[in-house]
């Protein structure tokens, strides 16, 4: 098993340019988590899916971030216009879907994102 | 406001002595605690998953959940400077396997 692999590993972009972010799942796994990373704020979860749907999108900034799973194993994260304010790592993480919670998150390796 | 509430630290531990994290969480119902560990430049890896009271082991780990109190508590034992990272409690509230986070206790493992 892969694990949960995100591209790229490092973007260093101009504010105002569109930035994408991407994320394939572990095989099997149904639910799928964007995560935000930085020093102040610690881990803030942007949107999770579970089967494709999104579910909660309330930790998305702005309208400027949009998140899509075309499928079952593939999902993108989408900054447009970028802004210096942006700058953090970004982390996808999926888990399996089953009874209960007895889930915890396989993380990705993340993307750091900086935005000049 | 569901919270989970972990001391930031550094807590700063001496090789061979017990390391103990603490995480404390606001809401009752409350069904499954994880521990994760992030070294740094890295991502969170899960290290203990923990559902009832009482401990659970793995290998050095003990997760000790005391629901009543609400706090779930992480020791390491036999401590080694390969544990020096940043510990984050979290806390999955319902069955939509959101996880509700700490913000991480940095912890030091001293040679």
């Amino acid at each position: 098993d892969a694990g949960v692999i995100q591209s790229p590993r490092h973007e260093v972009t101009e504010m105002g340019q569109e930035v994408t972010l991407r994320c394939k799942l572990i095989s099997g796994h149904n639910s799928l988590f964007w995560y935000r990373q930085t020093m102040m704020r610690g881990l803030e979860l942007l949107i999770y899916f579970n089967n494709n749907v999104p579910i909660d999108d309330s930790g998305m900034p702005e309208d400027r971030f949009s998140a899509k799973m075309p499928n079952a194993s593939f999902s993108t994260l989408k900054i447009q216009p970028s802004e210096p304010r942006d700058s953090a790592v970004y982390f996808c993480a999926s888990s399996p879907l089953g009874t209960g919670s007895m889930g915890g998150y396989t993380f990705g390796s993340g993307t750091r994102l900086t935005v000049v | 406001q569901k919270e989970v509430e972990q001391n930031s630290g550094p807590l700063s531990v001496p090789e061979g002595a017990i390391a103990s994290l603490n995480c404390t969480y606001s809401d009752r119902v409350s069904q499954s605690f994880f521990w994760y560990r992030q070294y740094s430049g890295k991502s969170p890896e899960l290290i203990m998953s923990i559902y009832s009271n009482g401990d659970k082991e793995d290998g050095r780990f003990t997760a000790q959940l005391n629901k009543a109190s609400q706090y779930v508590s992480l020791l390491i034992r036999d401590s080694q400077p390969s544990d020096s990272a940043t510990y984050l409690c979290a806390v999955n509230l319902d069955s939509n396997y959101q996880l509700i986070w700490g913000a991480g206790t940095k912890l030091i493992i001293k040679p």
